[in-house]
Parts: C-alpha cells; structure tokens; sequence
C-alpha cells in the first residue's frame, strides 16, 4: 500500500506559466515532506521541504503547500521555465532524518 | 566537493552472478540509504544505516545485503542476481538530524541478463 501518492504521471506546462504539483499521503505519523528534482542519468536533487507545523514555504520561484486535514501538499513553480523539465518526486519522513518514504514521479515539461 | 559516489556507474550481470555496488560519501554524514528506481514505481528503499554499525530493511530487502564499512562506505550486495534486480540503484546519505533529506550518489545502472 503506497503511503506517498503521486496521482498524475506527467504535466506539460507552457513556458511562463504556473505548474502544480501534487501529492497525496496517508501515514499520519509523517511530519516532514520534501520535494526532489531528478534529471535523466543523475540522482535526485533535494528542491525544498516543509515541516508539519507550516501550511507554506516559499523559496524563490518554488512553494509547497501543505493540508494536514485533507493529507495532501502541492509544489507550485511560478513563473516555469523550460529548465525545470524534470521528474518531480514527492517523498516523507516521519520525523526528521529517517528514511524517507518517495512516490512514484511526475514528469514535469515545460514547452518555450 | 564529492560528495556521494558510486561504483561502478554501469553494470551487466547474467542470473545467478553477485556484485557489490560501492558508495561513498565525504561529507561527516551519519546516515545512508540503498534505493532502486524502477519505470512507474519510483524511489524504493532497499536498506539504510541510521548510523556506524547499524543497518536496517527498507521496504524491499529480498535479495540483498548490505555492509556499514565505516561511516563513510555503504555497500549494497546482490549475491545471486536476478533479471528482476534490473534496476536503477541509488545510494545517499544524510546527517539524520535536520530535515532538508539526501545527498543523492549519480545513481548504477545494473541489467541482470
């Protein structure tokens, strides 16, 4: 049983605009969340992270929000560029430190 | 600056022969992980040392072992390989004390034939 959902496989964004996205969690133990970049043919990349106790941390073009009631956070890129083409993985922790649990990816494409 | 690297970065096994992938990190990090990438499935973890000395199953352990050398290596051992290992393997590692997660290694790409 997946703890860390991500449900869309993929997003196409044009350049410019808004990308959203999401990731659904059902382990209510989990305090902690992290957002990963991963281009092809390198490892993942930690983007940002947010702690149970926010609704919102922003770093730069890069936002994650987070609803503990309904077990859900969203990364907002804005504005998107082209150089964020990637898979984006959603992963959590339930406390800081251990092993972190990832969903399965959405592959980001940002068209110029 | 290195930080985590692995070896080797490709590999070709026919079933039933055993390999161990290397990792290493240069960063004073506590704790290290063992996770496969497969298309659809994301990152699962295979194992991880919480610390020197101590080693722990992930969420798919069968068919591996692993070693804590020292707090710098962790090593990931297949010891009859399967075609179903074909994977994506990617070591990391962190100092178990905040929360901005893992250095991620460049990832080995194994095929089991």
């Amino acid at each position: 049983d997946q703890q860390v959902k991500q449900n869309s496989p993929s997003l196409s964004v044009q350049e410019g605009r808004i990308s959203i996205l999401n990731c659904d969690y059902t382990n209510s133990m989990f305090d902690y969340f992290l957002w990963y970049k991963k281009y092809p043919a390198e490892g993942p990349t930690f983007l940002i992270s947010i702690s149970s106790i926010k609704d919102k941390n922003e770093d730069g073009r890069f936002t994650v929000f987070l609803n503990k009631s309904a077990k859900h956070l969203s990364l907002h890129i804005v504005p998107s560029q082209p150089g964020d083409s990637a898979v984006y993985f959603c992963a959590a922790s339930a406390r800081a430190g251990t092993a972190l649990i990832f969903g399965k990816g959405t592959t980001l494409s940002v068209s110029s | 600056n290195a930080g985590v690297t692995q070896t080797p970065k490709f590999q070709v096994l026919k079933t039933g022969q055993s390999m161990t992938l290397q990792c290493a990190q240069d960063m004073n990090h506590n704790s290290m992980y063992w996770y496969r990438q497969d298309p659809g499935m994301g990152l699962r973890l295979i194992y991880y040392s919480a610390s020197e000395g101590t080693t722990d199953k992930g969420e798919v352990p069968n068919g591996y072992n692993v070693s804590r050398l020292n707090k710098r290596e962790f090593s990931l051992r297949l010891e009859s390989a399967a075609p179903s290992q074909t994977s994506v393997y990617f070591c990391a590692s962190s100092t178990g004390l905040e929360v901005r997660g893992y250095t991620f290694g460049s990832g080995t790409r194994l095929t089991v034939v």
